[in-house]
């Protein structure tokens, strides 16, 4: 059972240009989490999706950041005209319906804005 | 009252001591609380997972305490080996409703030879 899949693992970007970050959940989960970790610091909550229903954005900046978790295929987040503040660490998580509070994470997509 | 505190930043113990992490939560709807592990370049890895109907639960060399009076829960690691040299987030959600995870700030745990 393939874990949870994040693509691309480092994507570099300039200042101003957009960012598109893929994933896929674990077969059979059907909720997909984001989560952003700055250099040294914790993970902090972003968005909560289930399939074409975004349910939490609360951690979601309110400009330039969308996610979205169709019917078919990965889910995707994306970040339009990027600054040097967006670089991180993007985790995505998944979890199963019967057990919604158990997240698995990706390996994560590293951003380097330049 | 989101916010889950963690401590202490760092820690080195020696091989086969026993290395304790500990965190503190404030939000009584918290009712989840797991321990992920990360090791650089990787994304976090579930480790050991409690509910506060619980005041202990071991697995292996880990076991998670926890004191809900006191809205503090603790991981212990036995044994502790240089492969367990990562970095270790406490986190805390409610069952219900909305289930993002309230992170720690992380542990740099290294366990010297």
């Amino acid at each position: 059972n393939a874990g949870v899949m994040q693509n691309p693992r480092h994507l570099v970007r300039r200042r101003g240009q957009e960012a598109r970050l893929r994933c896929s959940p674990m077969k059979g989960h059907s909720h997909v989490y984001w989560y952003r970790q700055l250099p040294e610091e914790g993970l902090k909550f972003m968005v909560y999706l289930q399939k074409e229903n975004i349910i939490d954005e609360s951690g979601m900046p309110k400009e330039r950041f969308s996610a979205e978790f169709p019917k078919e295929g990965p889910s995707i987040l994306r970040i339009q005209q990027v600054v040097r503040g967006d670089s991180a660490a993007y985790f995505c998580a998944s979890s199963p319906m019967d057990r919604v509070e158990t997240q698995y994470f990706g390996p994560g997509t590293r951003l380097l804005v330049l | 009252q989101q916010q889950v505190k963690q401590s202490p930043q760092s820690l080195i113990v020696q091989k086969g001591g026993i290395s304790i992490i500990n965190c503190a939560y404030e939000n009584t709807a918290f009712d989840y609380f797991p321990w992920y592990q990360q090791f650089p370049g990787k994304g976090p890895a579930l480790l050991i997972a409690i509910r506060p109907d619980v005041s202990e639960k071991k697995e292996g060399r880990f076991t998670i305490s926890f004191n809900k009076s006191a809205k503090q829960f603790s991981l212990h690691i036995m044994d502790s080996q240089p492969g367990d040299s990562a970095t270790y987030f406490c986190a805390a959600s409610p069952i219900q409703g909305a289930q993002k995870l309230v992170f720690g700030q992380g542990t740099r745990l290294t366990i010297n030879p």
